[in-house]
């Protein structure tokens, strides 16, 4: 049972464009989500978060989008950097604290 | 410590062999949860501790994994008779409350059972 879904397992995009990685979700329950992003031989770090009453968030050049209705939130990076080169992570909380997470996205920042 | 510490970062194992794993939370977080990265796959939940509740052990995969918080602090994962799928980075993390906002990971045990 997949609650939270990130179809992308990759993407590749040039330096100084826009990332857009994209999250589905299943549980309309869920009323607050966040980013992680992920290097190698690291644990993921929180990124930036949103709550189900906003429908953006904005922390430099980090923004979450949230949809309600097409239970789809998304992360746009502008401009990309090589340092951003991880995996992004979309969560989102249950009951108790526990984040579910997706599978991830493997962003690749090309110079 | 300022992060959460996992150790070893690093073990290889024989089949049938058990092993444990071991998490140092940050000082002050009741909460503590346990998840794991395989090959490929996304994070998924094992167990969570929150301070002198008793653990939520609903994503534990079999009877074979066991995990302990000893004092509110430190906890041990154990995988008994380790098999290959088992092969995987397990992570720790540790959070001040139950929110699930803002976890903070440590950098994993990289088991591989061969």
């Amino acid at each position: 049972d997949q609650q939270v879904k990130q179809n992308s397992p990759s993407l590749s995009v040039q330096e100084g464009r826009i990332s857009i990685l994209n999250c589905d979700y299943t549980n309309s329950m869920f009323d607050y989500f966040l980013w992680y992003k992920k290097y190698p031989a690291e644990g993921p770090t929180f990124l930036i978060s949103i709550s189900s009453i906003k429908d953006k968030n904005e922390d430099g050049r980090f923004t979450v989008f949230l949809n309600k209705s097409a239970k789809h939130l998304s992360l746009h990076i502008v401009p990309s950097q090589p340092g951003d080169s991880a995996v992004y992570f979309c969560a989102a909380p249950r009951w108790g604290g526990k984040l579910i997470f997706g599978q991830g996205t493997e962003l690749s920042v090309k110079p | 410590g300022a992060g959460v510490s996992q150790s070893p970062s690093n073990k290889v194992t024989e089949k049938g062999k058990d092993v444990e794993l071991r998490c140092d939370p940050i000082s002050g977080h009741t909460a503590l949860y346990w998840y794991r990265q395989s090959l490929g796959q996304g994070l998924e939940f094992l167990i969570y501790f929150q301070g002198n509740s008793a653990p939520d052990k609903s994503g534990l995969p079999s009877d074979r994994f066991s995990a302990e918080r000893t004092g509110g602090s430190v906890s041990t994962l154990t995988i008994q008779r380790t098999q290959q799928e088992d092969s995987a980075v397990y992570l720790c993390a540790s959070s001040i409350g139950a929110s699930g906002d803002g976890y903070t990971f440590g950098s994993g045990t990289r088991l591989t059972v061969v």
